[in-house]
């Protein structure tokens, strides 16, 4: 299994400002991914995070509003730019040690609220 | 696209009484899927997975069935305790996006004593 340590864990922003998520994990991955979870939705990929490659977003999301770093097998950060209301969400970041099984190890998330 | 869809919660239920949560799929091609658990101030967790029709996935007294002619996938337990008490998500796997898992809303179960 793999112990996922992410920060901050909650945090209340302004409008317009922008906030690094940070992802720590306990060995090395090859796949990390980053999800949202509005309220009273399930959870909806952002984008995969493969180390020493551009992250893939998936539809409806762009790199300028959610840019992404994956500076080696251990670390990822999210941040979250020009926030609105709108993205009052929690932030999961999950790996994959075992590529093609389906099985994700996931963070605690980050809950973000913007005012 | 693919899709899952889970009964909404919230479930409250008293100790030892028997669980259901109903989650059904919609997909192309033979999919896994898995429920996740998320208890009180801590990550998801996979809890129990089926990766071909018929098959069956089981941990903790939890069990579900892959069942491909009614699409589903639902989550059984026949004696809940207060410490089931969680958010519970049923997901299936998406391989077109290199591994990424689409969740139903969740279900939050919560046991009384």
């Amino acid at each position: 299994s793999a112990v996922i340590s992410q920060k901050p864990s909650r945090d209340i922003c302004q409008r317009g400002t922008s906030l690094t998520i940070q992802c720590q994990v306990d060995s090395q991955v090859t796949m990390m991914f980053w999800y949202r979870q509005q309220p009273g939705q399930s959870l909806t990929l952002i984008a995969t995070a493969n180390q020493g490659s551009e992250a893939t977003y998936e539809s409806g999301f762009v790199i300028d509003k959610f840019p992404i770093s994956r500076p080696n097998l251990t670390f990822s950060t999210l941040t979250v730019s020009n926030m609105s209301p709108e993205d009052s969400s929690i932030y999961l970041c999950s790996v994959s040690q075992t590529p093609g099984t389906g099985e994700l190890f996931f963070g605690e998330g980050s809950r973000l609220t913007v005012l | 696209g693919n899709s899952v869809t889970q009964m909404e919660g919230p479930v409250t239920l008293s100790e030892e009484a028997f669980l259901t949560i109903n989650c059904t799929y919609t997909a192309t091609g033979y999919p896994s899927l898995f429920w996740y658990v998320q208890y009180p101030g801590e990550g998801l967790q996979l809890l129990l997975k089926a990766t071909k029709a018929d098959d069956k996935g089981s941990n903790k007294g939890f069990e579900a069935t892959y069942r491909k002619e009614t699409t589903s996938f639902h989550l059984e337990k026949g004696s809940v305790q207060v410490s089931d008490s969680a958010v519970y998500f049923c997901a299936l796997s998406d391989w077109g996006s290199q591994g990424n898992l689409i969740f139903g809303k969740g279900t939050k179960l919560s046991v009384k004593p």
